[in-house]
């Protein structure tokens, strides 16, 4: 099976400042998709970016962007100009380009100091 | 319009009870699923549903039962409710195939469980 590490379970940022997430996946397959998942104190599980894994080009969403390494098997998560509402348990996954599951990393709860 | 939508969102019972937990996606999607997030936040998947038929069954006590009338809807069945079982219940959707975006997952809004 696939597996998803977070290896920051905890992460700080200072306002307006930028930090990165790091994920890293385990895989043998070449056509996958990878996803950051934003979950703020609601609880509501909030798309924040998707990747393609046959696409060369890394993803950007305004603030958002990601770093994807292929061969690395690394998908970290970039946060520029970060705002308190960027406060949020953040959560990496990985989805099979030919099955149906998803499978998600632990969870990294970043933290914006004012 | 609400894509993934969930009731109740709050579910407070005794152990010991049954309860349901419903799911409804207007999004057409032909897959959903049921996670449970504990405590620590680990989101674990327990089921999978494409078209009405079961495709992924995590190791989950044979107290959870889903159940999926039709493509749109994917309920959660628990018996005999359990301490343990108190986490937040996620459903989410996603379509195979579709292109640009549909191998996303949509969450619901969660179902928050409390077993007393």
């Amino acid at each position: 099976a696939q597996t998803v590490t977070q290896s920051q379970p905890e992460m700080s940022v200072q306002e307006a400042e930028t930090v990165t997430l790091s994920c890293t996946y385990d895989t043998s397959e070449s056509d996958y998709y990878l996803f950051w998942y934003k979950q703020p104190p609601s609880r509501q599980m909030i798309l924040v970016i998707r990747q393609e894994a046959y696409k060369q080009q890394n993803a950007t969403e305004n603030r958002f962007s990601v770093n994807f390494q292929k061969a690395a098997k690394s998908f970290s998560l970039k946060i520029s100009d970060s705002q308190l509402g960027d406060a949020a348990m953040y959560f990496c996954a990985y989805r099979s380009g030919i099955g149906n599951q998803f499978y998600f990393g632990t969870g990294t709860s970043l933290t914006v100091i004012p | 319009d609400t894509a993934v939508s969930q009731t109740p969102k709050y579910l407070v019972t005794q152990m010991g009870n049954d309860k349901s937990i419903k799911c409804e996606q207007n999004l057409g999607h032909d897959t959903m699923y049921w996670y449970k997030q504990d405590s620590k936040k680990f989101l674990k998947i327990m089921f999978s549903y494409n078209n009405k038929e079961l495709i992924i069954n995590e190791t989950v006590p044979n107290r959870f039962s889903p159940k999926s009338p039709d493509k749109a809807h994917l309920n959660l069945h628990i018996n005999s409710l359990e301490l343990g079982d108190s986490a937040v219940y996620f459903c989410a959707s996603s379509q195979k195939g579709l292109a640009g975006g549909g191998e996303t997952q949509y969450f619901g809004p969660g179902t928050r469980l409390l077993v007393l």
